[in-house]
């Protein structure tokens, strides 16, 4: 029962660099969320996607690219990551838009140096 | 927009103590409310949720909310804390016929001490 899995679980990235968060469901859900996590701020939607090959900005899009080319993958992209991406970096996915059945991803913790 | 209001950023209290953790939501139609709770170093775990029906919901460890809706409030209770319940906890509500956001509030960190 893995349920929502994010791989990976900690990176440390130079400014510039770029890298892919993967977000790995395998409960058939339609939705995926991308969500950051910054100290004092909750949580922040980045990016959503409602099913296979869609994808749709959130509240903090900028910076951060989506894909989901499959529906039980949504794959998160920096393409030149800046010290304010440092965060921690939640993944999760619903069986309906409403969240009532929901799960998230452990987390993963990205420094930019 | 919806937004989700955690009155309190930190909360200490000792153990076996009551304790309630305000949450306020903004928007006047229909919401699905949420509490969800962050352990150290871990990700997010659902506590409770209220979709419809009765407005008094109840987590498997003994904290309750209550949805109030004229007073647009969500607030999470235990009547005896223990150590084990120290961790941060959120508010989120999902209005329906909006977006597709979940939206949360900024989080309520409980430090239950002995």
């Amino acid at each position: 029962n893995a349920g929502v899995t994010q791989t990976p679980k900690f990176r440390v990235l130079k400014t510039g660099q770029s890298m892919t968060l993967l977000c790995a469901q395998d409960m058939n859900h339609e939705y995926m969320y991308w969500y950051r996590q910054d100290p004092g701020m909750g949580l922040r939607l980045i990016h959503y996607s409602v099913g296979e090959g869609t994808t749709a900005k959130g509240e903090v899009p900028d910076g951060y690219n989506v894909s989901r080319l499959k529906k039980q993958n949504f794959l998160l992209g920096l393409e030149s990551a800046a010290p304010s991406q440092t965060s921690v970096y939640f993944c999760a996915s619903s069986r309906d838009r409403g969240f009532a059945e929901a799960f998230f991803g452990q987390g993963t913790r990205l420094t930019v140096v | 927009a919806q937004s989700v209001t955690q009155l309190d950023s930190q909360v200490p209290v000792f153990e076996e103590a009551p304790v309630e953790l305000r949450c306020n939501y903004s928007s006047s139609v229909s919401v699905y409310l949420f509490w969800y709770v962050q352990y150290p170093n871990q990700g997010l775990q659902l506590l409770l949720k209220y979709l419809s029906g009765s407005t008094l919901v109840e987590s498997i460890n003994g904290f309750e909310a209550e949805f109030n809706k004229s007073q647009t409030s969500f607030h999470l209770r235990k009547p005896s804390v223990h150590i084990s319940d120290t961790a941060e906890y959120f508010c989120a509500a999902f209005r329906q016929g909006g977006s597709e956001k979940l939206v949360f509030g900024k989080g309520t960190k409980l430090t239950v001490n002995p």
